[in-house]
């Protein structure tokens, strides 16, 4: 089956405290990307990539970092959360650029105490 | 920068109504506009893809249209049902590969 995959679907953690959210598309899709999702303001891209080791700063970059060392993977990393970013987080893919749709994973509930 | 809006940003209405949400953006140098459905705590599900040649798109009880000159696109909901119930939101590319999401309209739909 078709799909982007998000792991864990729910964490809680403590400030300060390194972590990495898992995401895998098995489509073949040359973009991936990183959205936080929060009350009030919507969603908002972090990071997104184009395709291997290529990967650029969406709306909301502070705080995270991100690898594309595999077509496959883009995993978000939080060197040192904070509760502000505390946060509903959904991976993206679509096929390639220009006109293509995108497929969101199921999401990760993230809570940073 | 690109600025979505949508109206309203809650709905609710008895099953069988037709229902019209409307989604607005600030720069029409879009390539393409995006549907998409979100059920409370889950993912988002993809509806209907404008490309930006077109001006409507169909699936279903679904029918989004694309005005680019005006900056708004409408997805048209035909004889809702309580199973349409969902937040709806649009999606339209900022300045390349990055999107910009409207903030969504929430629809109820009461048996």
């Amino acid at each position: 089956e078709a799909q982007v995959t998000q792991n864990p679907r729910y964490l809680i953690t403590v400030t300060g405290k390194k972590l990495t959210v898992t995401c895998s598309q098995n489509m073949n899709h040359e973009y991936m990307s990183w959205y936080r999702q929060d009350p009030g303001l919507g969603l908002r891209q972090i990071y997104y990539s184009m395709n291997v080791e290529v990967t650029d700063k969406g709306d909301v970059p502070e705080g995270y970092k991100v690898s594309r060392k595999e077509k496959r993977n883009f995993p978000l990393i939080l060197e040192s959360p904070s509760p502000n970013q505390t946060s509903l987080y959904f991976c993206a893919s679509r096929p390639g650029l220009g006109v293509d749709e995108q497929f969101f994973g199921p999401g990760t509930r993230l809570t940073v105490l | 920068k690109q600025e979505v809006t949508q109206i309203p940003a809650a709905l609710s209405v008895p099953e069988g109504e037709n229902l019209v949400l409307n989604c607005s953006f600030t720069d029409s140098a879009i390539y393409n506009l995006q549907w998409f459905r979100q059920d409370p705590g889950k993912g988002l599900t993809s509806l209907l893809l404008i490309q930006s040649s077109q001006r409507e798109q169909t699936s279903g009880r679904l029918n989004a249209s694309l005005d680019k000159s005006s900056g708004r696109s409408t997805l048209y909901i035909a004889a809702s049902q309580p199973g349409d119930s969902a937040t709806y939101l649009c999606a339209v590319p900022n300045y390349g590969q990055n999107f910009v999401f409207g903030p969504g309209t929430r629809l109820s739909v009461l048996p």
